[in-house]
């Protein structure tokens, strides 16, 4: 079945941990998304990609940093200069992202926790 | 600063009760307007997108409206199931890359 995939499913981070986040997608879509949720508030865009080998920061990128080698492919790294690194993560991909009316299709998400 | 504002946050209804709530968006640069269903333990899922002031779009008992003038969406359930438990999402696009997602109405349908 196409779909995206994240993994893994919660993840703790000690302090001055950097931790990676997987994101995987069959769907043969161009974009990816990463974005952050909070209690209260909606999805914030940390990161877009809309082809291989290049990314833009989105609303909220410090403390994080992405990588798109690979079509399939979106890992989250986050490092240990963002503060508060607790949420719940969601990856997205869409077909061309050029579009904005194109829907987004969303992995299952990976919940972050600090020890 | 671009904002989009769902309401209420939560409802609850009763089984086979209609149901409706709002998605309020910029009014101006408008572009598309997207829902999103969000169960528990899954990933969204999109339900509809409109970008024509008017838009009227449907899919089994969920239906929803779009007023591009005044900004606001309506999403309207009828007959609501347990099934329909999740939080909706609206998601506004102005024609820059960016999407910026309300807060969600979480719904709980008792049986």
């Amino acid at each position: 079945d196409g779909g995206i995939t994240q993994s893994p499913k919660y993840l703790f981070r000690k302090e001055g941990q950097n931790v990676t986040l997987s994101c995987e997608q069959n769907l043969n879509h161009d974009a990816m998304y990463w974005y952050r949720q909070d209690p209260g508030q909606g999805l914030r865009l940390i990161y877009y990609s809309q082809i291989v080998n290049d990314f833009q920061k989105g609303d909220i990128a410090e403390g994080y940093s992405v990588s798109r080698e690979k079509k399939e492919s979106f890992p989250l790294t986050v490092t240990s200069a963002q503060k508060n690194p607790t949420a719940f993560y969601l990856c997205a991909s869409s077909y061309r992202g050029t579009a904005t009316q194109e829907t987004q299709y969303f992995g299952p998400g990976t919940r972050l926790l600090v020890l | 600063i671009l904002n989009v504002e769902q309401s209420p946050q939560s409802l609850h209804v009763q089984e086979g009760d209609s149901t409706n709530f709002t998605c309020s968006f910029p009014s101006s640069n408008f572009y598309a307007l997207h829902w999103y269903r969000w169960e528990t333990a899954k990933s969204p899922e999109a339900l509809f997108v409109m970008t024509l002031n008017g838009d009227e779009k449907k899919k089994g008992r969920i239906s929803a409206t779009l007023n591009t003038k005044e900004g606001y969406s309506y999403l309207y359930i009828k007959g609501s199931q347990p099934e329909d438990s999740a939080t909706y999402l609206c998601a506004y696009t102005n024609g820059g890359f960016k999407t910026i997602f309300g807060a969600g109405t979480r719904l709980f349908v008792k049986a």
